[in-house]
Order: structure tokens, then sequence, then C-alpha cells
């Protein structure tokens, strides 16, 4: 099985329920942000991001918010379905760099 | 479109085997990358080429060599294989400075 994301922090919902993840990052220079989610075996895929002159920024039953004074972002999903049960990972990235930090990420577990 | 591929999945070596992971992407992206996932270790930039005829060195880059064969492939060569280098594998793309990475599904790399 898919080693990557033992002894990660985890988060169990119901079903129906509302998700937060949470994430702080490091680099106050950071301009840019993305939320992964990453299924057992398989690549990260994209659900959303963000840029620093935005606090807000929804889509499809994901909304990204961004505090910048505590460096801080969050991604919440509405209505949690069973197939959202995956690792989440948060990106930061500073302006003029090509180089993204990632966290560690966070499991999350949608319970029937 | 297939996005990002790479090959192989799956492979493993012996200690001091060479082989190359290979990566190609068809969205026509400038900026080309790769990462190693280990348990609680977030993704780690290796190396990244931010177009084409360029390449940069990331966080961990000794023990690994790159390639930018053409605007469409990105190659990560072990010389000679260590345990330490047992990890999945990502490679991504990216537009030159603006827009998220899009990951291919990894190669999942042990060494013995």
């Amino acid at each position: 099985g898919e080693s990557v994301g033992l002894h990660l922090p985890t988060l169990s919902v119901q079903e129906g329920d509302n998700s937060i993840i949470n994430c702080a990052y490091s680099n106050s220079a950071s301009d840019y942000f993305i939320w992964y989610k990453q299924e057992s075996g398989k690549g990260p895929q994209f659900i959303i991001d963000i840029r620093s002159n935005m606090d807000k920024r929804q889509g499809q039953r994901v909304t990204v918010l961004l505090n910048k004074t505590v460096k801080h972002l969050s991604l919440q999903i509405a209505a949690t379905q069973p197939g959202d049960s995956a690792v989440y990972f948060c990106a930061e990235k500073e302006g003029g760099t090509y180089k993204y930090i990632f966290g560690t990420g966070t499991r999350l577990k949608v319970l029937a | 479109n297939a996005g990002v591929t790479q090959t192989p999945k799956f492979q493993v070596l012996k200690t001091g085997q060479s082989m190359t992971l290979q990566c190609a992407q068809d969205m026509n992206h400038n900026s080309m990358y790769w990462y190693r996932q280990d348990p609680g270790m977030g993704l780690r930039l290796i190396y990244y080429s931010a177009s084409e005829g360029t390449t940069d060195k990331g966080e961990v880059p000794n023990g690994y060599n790159v390639s930018r064969l053409n605007k469409r492939e990105f190659s990560l060569r072990l010389e000679s294989a260590a345990p330490s280098q047992t990890s999945v594998y990502f490679c991504a793309s990216s537009e030159l400075d603006s827009g998220h990475p899009y990951f291919g599904p990894g190669t999942r790399l042990t060494v013995t």
C-alpha cells in the first residue's frame, strides 16, 4: 500500500458535514498559495489557489481563506463526501522564484 | 491530452545501480520540476528547469542529475543509487512563473 502519509494529522468528519483543513505557512514573502489533494497511489491534484492580494476564493464546494497577518491558510470543503477522503497539502511560493514549499499534509477521513 | 506522464511507475534497484526516470508533458509549459516525497517530509524539490535549456538545483540535489531534453521532456538520473533514495518521485510542470504545477502519477523507487 501507499507508505506516504503515515503519521499525518488526521481529520475525521461525518459525510455531509463541512471540513476545515488548516495550514501555517512560513515565508512572509510568499505571494501565491495552492491546495492539493492526493489520493493513495496518485500524484497531487490541484484543488484551488489564491494570490496574496486576496483573502478568500471560492470554487465548487471548496473555499480557501488566507490570513496574511498570522500566515495561515485554510481549506473549507462543504458537504464532505466519501470521495473527498485523501491527503491534503498546502503549498506556498515566493514571488519571483520557482520554489514551491509544500506542507506535510493532513489526512481527511470521511465517515459514512 | 495526457498532462504529465512518468515512466516507469515502479522500480527496484540494488545499491550502486543507475537509472533514469523519464517525464514528459504535453501542455506546452515552460517550467518543469522533480520532487521526491517521503513519509512525514512533504514534497521536496530536487531540481527544476525554469525554461528549456536551463536547470537549477532545488533543496535536495545530491546524488541526482537532470537533463531538459526539449520543452516537453525532463529526465532525472540516479548515477549510483543508495537506500536513502528510496522514495516516490514526482515530476511536475507549470507555466513560467504563473499558475500552479501539474503533477504526474509518480515513480515508486526502492533501493535495496
